[in-house]
Parts: C-alpha cells; structure tokens; sequence
C-alpha cells in the first residue's frame, strides 16, 4: 500500500548548523509533496511544499529537494534558530482532486542554543 | 478570515461509548479530511470529504465513520470506543478540489482519551 519513511526520528543540531530530514514514498503516482512544521501542542503548518515537475524549491532559509526517479524528497534548513525546534511532518499525494495525504512518521528537530 | 475550528477540544469516554467530533473549515472551503495522531503512528489518513460526499478513505475499520453537511461542515463518529482510539484527531480544510492549491489547513484538533 501507499507509504512514506521519514528519517531520522529524531534529530538534534547546533544553532547556526544545517539539518536534514529525508523522506522516501512508495506510490509512484504522488506529485505533490509538502512539509508541515508542528510546535509542542500546537496544529501542523504547512512551510514549505514542491510539486513533482520541480527537482528544487528554495524559501528563506528552508529548501526541498525531489528526486522523482528514487521517489525521494528531503527538506533543508540552514542557519537553524531554536525556533526551528518542532516535530517536521513530510507527506506525499496526488493532484487527482483529492486531499489524501499520506504522512510520514515524523522527525523531532532539536537546535541547541 | 476564521482558521479552522474543532469542537470539543477535549474528551475522555470510557470503552465501547461512541463519540462525535465536529470540524468547521474555513469559510470557503469545501474540502474536509480527517486525520488521527498518535505518538507511534504520526498523523494516518481518515477519511475525506467534498460536497458531502466521501471521496476517499484510508485504512480504519468501520467504527469510524464521518459526513459533511451542506455548510461544509464535518463530524466524525467513532462507535464502540477501544483503547487504542486515544488520539488527537485534526481535521483540514481545502479551498478547491482537484490540481492546483493542494494547502490544508489543520485545525487545533481533539484531544480523545478512551478509558
């Protein structure tokens, strides 16, 4: 069936380093690919998404790659700040007219100050 | 405008009760999903609406069930409470169908505790 790996489970940096969380998805037929950021207690927001005919997407200091052919995409912040601490959701669908998401399992990012 | 509301914010039943969630999208929005978080499975796909209408469904057994009424609002009912429905339960609202605008838009969620 569909599914989305998401690595690492957890992952802590240096305030100021890079980090980088991939996810890899099983169903060939997913074009859209977006990033939710959810804080302690809080609903998950959607920073930062890519469609399948894009290898790239660049916003401020968070970027997306996609890798359509290894059915890889990974997210990329540089620069991190302690309010980049969250859990980082990645999740893969199809433009077909429907809202189905399919979520990976989440990476806890921790910035040390 | 209103972000996406979830009624009651918190629940605590005990095991084979039934209970309702209710989800108001943001004005506009015809699209519902339903989605169940746990700390060991993340965020599982529930169930989505269009235009009252059940477009797709994810993997639950049928004690969940949901609708959408003509306001484009949704409830989602879960019979026959079992332990393992302790969740926060978000619901996501979307402007339009089909290719273009893919953005949901979470609400807070509901906290179910199942005893």
């Amino acid at each position: 069936g569909e599914n989305v790996e998401q690595h690492p489970s957890t992952l802590s940096v240096q305030e100021g380093d890079s980090a980088v969380i991939k996810c890899t998805y099983s169903d060939s037929a997913s074009n859209y690919f977006p990033w939710y950021k959810q804080e302690l207690g809080k609903r998950p927001q959607l920073i930062i998404d890519i469609r399948s005919n894009v290898g790239e997407k660049k916003d401020q200091r968070i970027a997306v790659t996609l890798n359509k052919t290894a059915k890889h995409f990974s997210l990329h912040i540089t620069e991190t700040q302690p309010e980049d601490s969250a859990v980082y959701f990645c999740a893969a669908s199809q433009d077909a007219g429907t809202y189905k998401y399919i979520f990976g399992t989440g990476t806890r990012l921790k910035v040390l100050a | 405008k209103a972000g996406v509301t979830q009624t009651p914010r918190y629940l605590i039943k005990t095991r084979g009760q039934q209970v309702t969630l209710s989800c108001s999208p943001i004005s506009g929005h015809r699209s519902v999903s339903w989605y169940q978080q746990t700390p060991g499975q993340g965020l599982q796909f529930l169930f989505e609406y269009f235009s009252e209408t059940q477009r797709n469904k994810g993997n639950f057994p049928g004690r969940f069930s949901g609708r959408q009424f003509s306001n484009s609002r949704s409830e989602m009912n879960v019979s026959t409470l079992e332990l393992g429905d302790s969740a926060l339960y978000l619901c996501a609202s979307s402007q339009i169908s089909g290719s273009g605008d893919n953005e949901q838009f979470f609400g807070p969620g509901t906290r179910l505790t199942v005893l």
